[in-house]
């Protein structure tokens, strides 16, 4: 699976737009980015996963770079709910076997009032 | 449809005793997946269930460790002689089948997870 680097921090005035950047250089043509989330003792929950092209659902935006190198989850208006811990993952699609989802350090996003 | 549930949510134990976690995943999914997340860290796999067969364990699950998924339904996470290092919060996940995946993406969705703190 590719190695990602996400920013150890970040934070982001609520009702403003927060964007989360991701760096995936060494993705492969058959690799999904996803954006997981994970609020202070709760479980990882999914939020969003793109192939090539942006994506949005009614919890975020996925813009991922034409190179596929790098991907930004936009949460388009970020209320204190949205502060946590969120992880990007890059991962092929697989039919046999385990969804090993690697996570790493990922971001902690705080959003100050 | 509830999410994925598991039990007890926090487990104090001493050291050298036994524990067991319990999770009950998605109705409709057939895949079950158990990680851990110690303090400061991103979750780590450990083992793998497709119906009620374990295919795949992660070399962080020592012989102490044994899971279970007999009819295919909920599962069970049972450390033995626990030790401190043991210590942590264990996630349960479960996902549909892939074929069943309408953006040919498989997605977890994750339980609270269950703490547990080993004295």
């Amino acid at each position: 699976d590719a190695k990602t680097t996400q920013p150890t921090s970040m934070d982001c005035a609520e009702g403003r737009a927060a964007n989360l950047p991701c760096n995936h250089s060494t993705i492969s043509g058959n690799e999904y980015v996803y954006w997981y989330r994970q609020i202070h003792s709760q479980g990882p929950q999914y939020i969003i996963h793109g192939l090539k092209n942006n994506e949005t659902n009614e919890m975020a935006s996925l813009i991922i770079t034409e190179d596929r190198k790098s991907s930004t989850l936009i949460l388009p208006h970020a209320t204190l709910r949205d502060t946590a811990v969120y992880y990007c993952i890059v991962r092929a699609f697989i039919i046999q076997g385990a969804q090993k989802l690697v996570f790493g350090q990922g971001t902690r996003l705080t959003i100050n009032p | 449809d509830t999410g994925v549930s598991q039990d007890p949510r926090h487990k104090i134990t001493k050291r050298g005793q036994n524990v067991t976690f319990r999770c009950d995943p998605i109705s409709e999914h057939n895949r079950l997946y158990w990680y851990r997340q110690t303090l400061g860290q991103g979750p780590e796999f450990l083992t793998y269930f497709q119906n009620e067969a374990q295919l795949e364990k992660s070399r962080l699950l020592s012989d102490r460790f044994s899971a279970e998924r007999p009819k295919g339904s909920f599962s069970t996470l049972e450390i033995q002689r626990t030790e401190q290092g043991d210590s942590a919060m264990y996630l349960c996940a479960s996902s549909p089948s892939p074929w069943t995946s309408s953006s040919g993406a498989n997605v977890l969705t994750f339980g609270a997870g269950s703490r547990l703190t080993v004295l």
